[in-house]
């Protein structure tokens, strides 16, 4: 099975920042790198498909770069609604695998 | 836009059966792949299963294969998860979740609609 590994586990920021997760697989995926929003009680929302492709509706500010093992999921310009929990997940091959999260939290 | 949303959760004894159901509107079920995820308590998402559009390949976790069963009816836009054997590690809430392709040549692998959620608590 492919291990996703994100990091950090969690990030305290301020409304304006700039946040970056990192997303490492145990293997190469190529492109097949997905990314989710999820806020307490929710169900997880998608925002970036096929490592950078923003999902319709998903403001401009979140953005998602990389390929093989190594992904990045970008926040420019932190907003008071982007305060939640961010997984990513590998669509390579199954069994497909989620990240453990990252919170990112007020400061 | 699409709408899932999940049935029959509840509370079993372990190794017990729970049958949940997921029925679908506003988009044409028969041509997407559908996934089903959980999330236990306080813990992250944790993929459980997926079937292709036309139901003609499923694939499994292997924490759940072999006890679980996942079958969809297109007639009914319906998707079900027939749970047997169950644990109490099965304890968490199980969405189901549509893929943004149907499966085979169309694979896409990322969820784009996501039900509400029903839980399932396995306590003796």
């Amino acid at each position: 099975d492919i291990q996703m590994t994100q990091s950090p586990s969690s990030v305290s920021a301020s409304v304006g920042d700039r946040v970056t997760i990192t997303c490492r697989a145990s293997q190469g995926i190529s492109s097949w790198l997905v990314w989710y929003q999820q806020k307490p009680g929710k169900a997880p929302k998608l925002l970036i498909y096929a490592a950078s492709s923003l999902q319709s509706g998903v403001p401009s500010r979140f953005s998602g770069s990389g390929s093989g093992t190594d992904f990045t999921l970008t926040i420019t310009s932190l907003q008071p609604e982007d305060f939640a929990t961010y997984y990513c997940q590998q669509a390579n091959s199954f069994p497909l695998t989620f990240g453990g999260g990252t919170k990112v939290e007020i400061k | 836009q699409g709408q899932l949303v999940e049935s029959g959760g509840g509370v079993v004894q372990p190794g017990r059966s729970l049958n949940l159901s997921c029925a679908a509107s506003g988009f044409t079920f028969s041509t997407y792949g559908i996934h089903w995820v959980r999330q236990a308590p306080g813990k992250g998402l944790e993929w459980v299963a997926v079937i292709w559009y036309d139901g003609s390949h499923k694939y499994y976790a292997d924490s759940i294969k072999g006890r679980f069963t996942i079958s969809r009816d297109n007639s009914k836009n319906t998707l079900y998860l027939q749970m047997n054997s169950l644990r109490d590690e099965d304890t968490a809430v199980y969405y189901c979740a549509k893929d943004r392709g149907g499966g085979g040549g169309s694979w896409q692998g990322a969820f784009d609609i996501w039900g509400q959620g029903t839980i399932v608590t396995v306590s003796s």
